[in-house]
């Protein structure tokens, strides 16, 4: 969708090293999240703000941090990726009430050697 | 056991059959959402229900509020409609299933 981009689309890196995606929309929407999506799983929730400074965990938090410091940008942090952390990562925007729901981004295949 | 069901997981079909997936939720929703992700690709919003019927083209899905179950449907499939068709429901956050992978040949 033209209003949500992520950045980068694909990465391989390290076991040990720290890791920013960014989810970038053009859209003003207050909710924005960061899902997780494994083989076996649904979507799995990791971060979500509510505004620009307000961040809240998800189900699978652990090992990720998030930043908003602008409204448009929401990224989403490895501090120090694990091989656990091989995943493919999705941003999402909610659209207002009333819309058609939730706006995802193309997602981030990230691979953690 | 997860609060939300797809079945089938995998479903192969011939171009113009008529395509039932169907899911199933355990826990009061707000709204429920059908989206589609074809292979290597990004999710897609197709439908966001809380009662009734909505089509749209060829899709239509439906929900049954009091048996906590909805389909979607595809009618006339074609090979473009290949992808996996992924339930949602607004609960007190978007728990998503696990998904239905879809081929239809030519």
């Amino acid at each position: 969708d033209a209003g949500i981009t992520q950045s980068p689309r694909h990465k391989v890196t390290e076991t040990g090293t720290p890791v920013t995606l960014r989810c970038h929309q053009t859209e003003n929407h207050r909710y924005m999240y960061w899902y997780r999506q494994d083989p076996g799983h649904g979507l799995r929730l990791i971060h979500y703000s509510y505004g620009v400074k307000d961040t809240d965990k998800g189900e699978v938090s652990d090992g990720y941090s998030v930043s908003r410091s602008k409204t448009e940008d929401f990224l989403l942090t490895l501090e120090s990726a694990t091989s656990s952390q091989t995943s493919v990562y999705f941003c999402a925007i909610m659209q207002p009430p009333g819309a058609s729901g939730y706006t995802f981004g193309s997602g981030t295949r990230l691979t953690v050697v | 056991k997860n609060e939300v069901e797809q079945s089938p997981q995998n479903l192969t079909a011939q171009e113009g059959e008529f395509i039932t997936i169907n899911c199933s939720y355990s826990v009061g929703i707000s709204a429920l959402h059908w989206l589609q992700q074809h292979p290597g690709g990004g999710i897609v919003s197709l439908f966001m229900l809380s009662s009734g019927k909505k089509k749209h083209g060829r899709l239509i899905a439906t929900i049954n509020i009091q048996e906590k179950h909805s389909s979607l449907h595809i009618t006339a499939s074609h090979p473009r409609d290949s992808a996996v068709y992924i339930c949602a429901v607004n609960a007190d956050k978007l728990i998503f299933g696990t998904g239905t992978r879809l081929q239809v040949f030519p």
